[in-house]
């Protein structure tokens, strides 16, 4: 069975920084993409970023909201993918979801983890 | 950016009703949308990629058409664990982007 676990969500202040990490399971985690996805409270869902696998080095892409204060990353050798969240703002507070692109290229998203939450408040 | 336009942005509905949900992206994405159902206070999950291909798992009672701009959720016969919210997404190119979401409702 496919399991995406999230963990490390909590309560920051702004300007700060915190690290989520998510803990795959049930496939060959080196074979797919990975992306991270969030809602905010009451909100839709935001794309925040996505790591490529091994094939395609590695590479990362990311939303303008977060670019230049998140970096994804991911260890093959530990089935995980992390988040760094670096200058946390009150606009970062959501829920964070980790999901798997599917075996096809582009890959479409096919299964979410339950998600962390992230409040960032002072 | 490409931006993904749902409609209605909710309804109300009764247990056997056939529903359709459009999205509308604002350029051509081919057949790159994919549909996503979230019960209240749960993840999401993945229905539809490819516009019209079902994953694995998800009732034959859901199907997705569409292509370019223009794109449809059908649900032939709502069940009651279906009232839930729906949101597109394209991933076509990035930023990757969803819809604003339709939740359906229970008449």
């Amino acid at each position: 069975e496919v399991q995406l676990v999230e963990s490390g969500g909590g309560l920051v202040q702004p300007g700060g920084s915190l690290r989520l990490s998510c803990a795959a399971s049930g496939f060959i985690f080196s074979d797919h993409y990975m992306d991270w996805v969030r809602q905010a409270p009451g909100k839709g869902l935001e794309w925040v970023g996505r790591t490529r696998n091994k094939a395609n080095s590695y590479t990362t892409e990311y939303a303008a909201s977060v670019k230049d204060r998140f970096t994804i990353s991911r260890d093959d050798s530990k089935n995980s993918l992390y988040l760094q969240m670096n200058s946390l703002k009150t606009e970062d507070t959501a829920v964070y979801y980790c999901v798997r692109g599917g075996s096809i290229i582009p890959p479409p998203f096919d299964c979410w983890g339950q998600g962390t939450l992230v409040t960032v408040s002072s | 950016d490409i931006q993904m336009t749902q409609s209605p942005s909710s309804l109300s509905a009764s247990v056997g009703d056939r529903v359709t949900i459009t999205c509308r992206a604002s350029q051509g994405i081919s057949n790159y949308l994919a549909w996503f159902q979230q019960k209240p206070g749960k993840a999401p999950k993945s229905l539809i990629y490819h516009a019209s291909s079902l994953q694995s798992g998800v009732p034959s009672r859901f199907s997705g058409s569409g292509s370019g701009t223009d794109f449809t959720l059908t649900i032939s016969s709502l069940q009651p664990e279906d009232f839930a919210t729906y949101y597109c997404q394209h991933y076509k190119n990035y930023p990757l982007t969803f819809g604003g979401g339709t939740k359906v409702e229970i008449k």
